[in-house]
């Protein structure tokens, strides 16, 4: 089975640096996914890692350790409007007999404060 | 414009009567999954598909029913509804192949309401 553990809230003054970790444990991992969902909307994709390390996309940064099953994304010079919601995802590899599985965490509310 | 579109966005009904929310995507992709989130959850999968005539159970699949006879549309059938159905449904689609699918593009979502 799968399951992933994230925080249920972070706060953060705008501007600043916040760090939204994922804890996860999982048979047959291939690579953790970060998705954006403000309240209401759909799900946006932000980021993936297959591969231990940091992957950086402008403001927003993904890092990944599999040997720890560990995972945080990490949003610099905060805004008001990155309030929202941030789910990580894994999956199952494509020659695992679940290949097509997807397991979300539950999901961390940022609130961005002036 | 590449997206996926749910029909209808908003639904309430009666418990026991059959209802269909459909599911389309226009980017060709391969894989496509049907999700339900609830207050305080993060989604949990129901159904999903691989490609054309290719569908499996997801986590939560009691209750729901799904096809896949197009490549383009992946509809979620509820025989017989119930009110621990109501919920926000979303539809996913990603392309498949060595490199996972791994982005998933979502639908506006489907909020249900069974009374």
């Amino acid at each position: 089975g799968q399951s992933l553990e994230q925080p249920s809230e972070v706060t953060a003054v705008e501007g600043a640096i916040v760090q939204i970790n994922c804890t996860y444990q999982t048979s047959g991992f291939y690579g953790l996914s970060w998705y954006q969902q403000h309240d209401g909307g759909a799900p946006t994709f932000l980021s993936y890692n297959a591969l231990d390390g940091l992957e950086e996309k402008g403001r927003f940064s993904s890092f990944l350790s599999r040997s720890k099953g560990y995972s945080y994304l990490l949003l610099k010079e905060l805004q008001m409007k990155d309030s929202a919601s941030y789910l990580c995802a894994v999956r199952s590899s494509p020659d695992n007999t679940n290949a097509g599985k997807s397991t979300f965490g539950d999901g961390t509310t940022l609130t961005v404060k002036p | 414009e590449a997206q996926v579109t749910q029909n209808p966005r908003y639904l309430i009904t009666v418990t026991g009567k059959k209802l269909t929310v459909t599911c389309s995507q226009n980017m060709n992709h391969e894989y496509m999954s049907w999700y339900r989130q609830d207050p305080g959850l993060g989604l949990r999968q129901i159904y999903y598909s691989m490609n054309v005539e290719v569908t499996d159970k997801g986590d939560v699949p009691e209750g729901y029913k799904v096809s896949r006879k197009e490549k383009r549309n992946f509809p979620l059938i509820l025989e017989s509804p119930s009110p621990n159905q109501t919920s926000l449904y979303f539809c996913a689609s990603s392309s498949y192949g060595l490199a996972g699918n791994y982005e998933q593009y979502f639908g506006p979502g489907t909020r249900l309401t069974v009374t």
